[in-house]
């Protein structure tokens, strides 16, 4: 499975826009760019997912770099309700319909 | 909608016990996968179904776990004898094929004394 890279936390203030990175060097061409988040005492929640081009859905916006080394998640505007774990993975549509996740990247909202 | 079920939500037995973990997939997801939690490896995939058939289970840890899916809508896991290390939080997921994304149920907490 390819890996991803992403930092260990990150803090952001109630109201304002928070952007995600991911690192994935060694994307393949069919790999899928999937986002998951997990609140505490929760399952992970699927966000986002995208393959080439920038998606957006109700919760976030992901945007991927032209050579798709590297994506990012933006939440536009954090609540509290958004702190959480958030895993990027990378999934092979020809090598199974399995998650591999990481240790993800948590998210602390302050009021 | 009804999102994944899984029951119980929490299990605490004695060492040696057997445990069976108890999922019910979203309707129509023809994909089911079982994760196991803990602070230190973080979240693992164990098995998964399609169309009720395993299809890798190369993340059971060992003998001791075996998980059956004998119709669309339930599936359990199941450890027997159970030990202390297996204290995690157990999730199940279900999806549609690939790329849609998997639900996950709220996990069953397991602790094994």
């Amino acid at each position: 499975d390819a890996k991803t890279t992403q930092p260990n936390s990150m803090e952001s203030n109630e109201e304002e826009p928070v952007h995600l990175p991911c690192n994935h060097s060694t994307i393949s061409g069919t790999d899928y760019i999937h986002w998951y988040r997990q609140l505490p005492s929760q399952g992970p929640e699927y966000v986002i997912h995208g393959l080439t081009s920038n998606v957006n859905n109700r919760m976030a916006s992901l945007a991927i770099a032209e050579d798709r080394k590297s994506s990012t998640l933006i939440l536009h505007r954090a609540t509290l309700r958004d702190a959480a774990v958030y895993y990027c993975i990378l999934r092979d549509v020809q090598y199974g319909n399995k998650l591999v996740f990481g240790a993800g990247t948590i998210l602390r909202v302050k009021s | 909608d009804a999102g994944v079920i899984q029951s119980p939500r929490h299990e605490v037995t004695e060492m040696g016990q057997e445990v069976t973990l108890r999922c019910k997939p979203i309707s129509g997801h023809d994909y089911l996968f079982w994760y196991r939690q803990t602070m230190m490896r973080g979240l693992e995939l164990l098995i998964y179904f399609n169309n009720n058939v395993p299809i890798d289970d190369s993340g059971m840890p060992e003998d001791r776990f075996s998980a059956k899916m004998p119709n669309a809508s339930f599936s359990t896991l199941k450890i027997q004898p159970s030990e202390p290390r297996d204290s995690a939080v157990y999730f199940c997921a279900s999806s549609l094929a690939l790329p849609q994304p998997q639900h996950f149920g709220d996990g069953t907490r397991l602790s094994i004394l």
